[in-house]
């Protein structure tokens, strides 16, 4: 079965520590997005890759940050520099090019206490 | 920076009505419009959305896009409790790697 995966489905942890979320798929698609989502409000973009080795960052990337090393995996680490790290995180995938349709995971949810 | 506003924030209709979703947007370099369903966690695919005055159709949900004046909506015909979900609308630049999303309609269907 084709899709995407993100793991785990739910995350605790301590203020002050880094944590790493999951992201694979195995669409073949080029392109990767993270994105979180907090109650009552649409997803903002944190990171976004289109190619191996390489990768932008969204709207709201500061206390983040992603690797792509390979084509099918682009985890996110959430820092002890961010913020407000509580929320739900989809990740997505998409044909580079068509600038259309993303494919999402099913989200972790991450709560910092 | 790229802007998208949908109204309203939220809905409540009973089933066999009628809704109409808005989506407004300012975006540098439009390339397309998408609307999501997301019921409970993974938004899932409805439309793209390209040129002006095609609409495209799926069922009983419809959507049409207005590139003069910058909106598209999404419409939802004799409702089901099934259509009960957060309705994202998201646009897309012609960086094909970037696109942002508005906060989304909380659409419920009562019986």
């Amino acid at each position: 079965d084709g899709g995407i995966t993100q793991s785990p489905k739910y995350l605790f942890r301590k203020e002050g520590q880094n944590v790493t979320l999951s992201c694979e798929q195995n669409l073949n698609h080029d392109a990767m997005y993270w994105y979180r989502q907090d109650p009552g409000q649409g997803l903002r973009l944190i990171y976004y890759s289109q190619i191996v080795n390489d990768f932008q960052k969204g709207d709201i990337a500061e206390g983040y940050s992603v690797s792509r090393e390979k084509k099918e995996s682009f985890p996110l680490t959430v820092t002890s520099a961010q913020k407000n790290p509580t929320a739900f995180y989809l990740c997505a995938s998409s044909i580079l090019g068509l600038a259309g349709e993303q494919y999402f995971g099913p989200g972790t949810r991450l709560t910092v206490t | 920076e790229d802007k998208v506003v949908q109204s309203p924030l939220s809905l409540v209709v009973h089933e066999g009505d009628t809704v109409t979703l808005n989506c407004s947007y300012e975006v540098t370099n439009f390339r397309s419009l998408l609307w999501y369903k997301q019921e409970k966690k993974a938004p899932t695919f409805l439309f793209m959305l390209t040129s002006s005055g095609i609409e495209k159709k799926s069922g009983r949900l419809s959507s049409i896009l207005d590139k003069k004046e910058l909106f598209s909506i999404l419409n939802i015909t004799a409702t089901q409790t099934g259509d009960s979900a957060v309705y994202l609308c998201a646009v897309i630049n012609t960086n094909a790697g970037k696109s942002t999303f508005g906060d989304g309609t909380t659409l419920t269907v009562k019986p």
